[in-house]
């Protein structure tokens, strides 16, 4: 089985980082996703880590360690229309099936 | 890029009717598409995972016989939730795999009330 955590809710600056943690047990890992989604929304692709390290795009980045099970997603430059929930998601191995974790709610305050 | 279309994107229907939501990839062949459910404030679980051209395989606590999956294309794969309760009320969100990428694709959601 899987079991992925992360923080429920969180709160931040306009125009500061965030860090928001993902740690994960899984019978078999195949990459690990994030994912953001705004209330009465579909999710939105973030970020895809299959190896460890730090991947970067724009005012996110990705960071990834497979040997530990953990992930975090940084969000840099903080804006208001980033509150949102962030999802950690996980793939097994071999298969495109996703597990996602509760979400952890970001609200950006001014 | 690669985008998935969910139809119909809200819809309000009587208890004991049945309810046939459909799920596109526009530009790229699914073999596989997933169905996930959302209760208000709650993460997306998964239903199930459809498979063109064989069963969906359900997960624990999904009655295969209330949430008939059919994924008769690569290209399109359609959830009935039949004989619709209020209890079923919820927002059906698909998804669909680029094979060559891995990425996963979401359709836009469907927001289900069932009176």
């Amino acid at each position: 089985g899987q079991n992925i955590d992360q923080p429920t809710e969180m709160t931040a600056t306009e125009g500061a980082i965030v860090q928001i943690n993902c740690t994960y047990q899984t019978s078999g890992f195949n990459g690990l996703f994030w994912y953001q989604q705004h209330a009465g929304e579909a999710p939105t692709f973030l970020s895809y880590n299959v190896l460890d390290g730090l991947e970067e795009k724009g005012r996110f980045s990705s960071f990834l360690s497979r040997s530990k099970g953990y992930s975090y997603l940084l969000l840099k430059e903080l804006q208001m229309k980033d509150s949102a929930s962030y999802l950690c998601a996980v793939t097994g191995a071999g298969s495109y099936q996703l597990t996602f974790g509760k979400g952890t709610k970001l609200s950006v305050i001014p | 890029g690669a985008v998935v279309s969910q139809h119909p994107s809200w819809v309000i229907c009587k208890s004991g009717t049945s309810v046939k939501i459909e799920c596109r990839s526009l530009d790229f062949q699914a073999t596989t598409m997933f169905w996930y459910r959302q209760f208000p404030k709650q993460s997306l679980m998964l239903m199930a995972t459809s498979n063109e051209g064989s069963k969906a395989t359900y997960e624990q606590g999904v009655e295969k016989d209330k949430f008939l999956i059919n994924h008769a294309s690569l290209t399109l794969s359609t959830l009935t939730v039949t004989s619709a309760h209020p209890e079923d009320s919820s927002f059906y969100i698909c998804s669909a795999s680029q094979i060559v990428t891995g990425e996963l694709f979401f359709g836009e959601g469907s927001r289900l009330t069932v009176l």
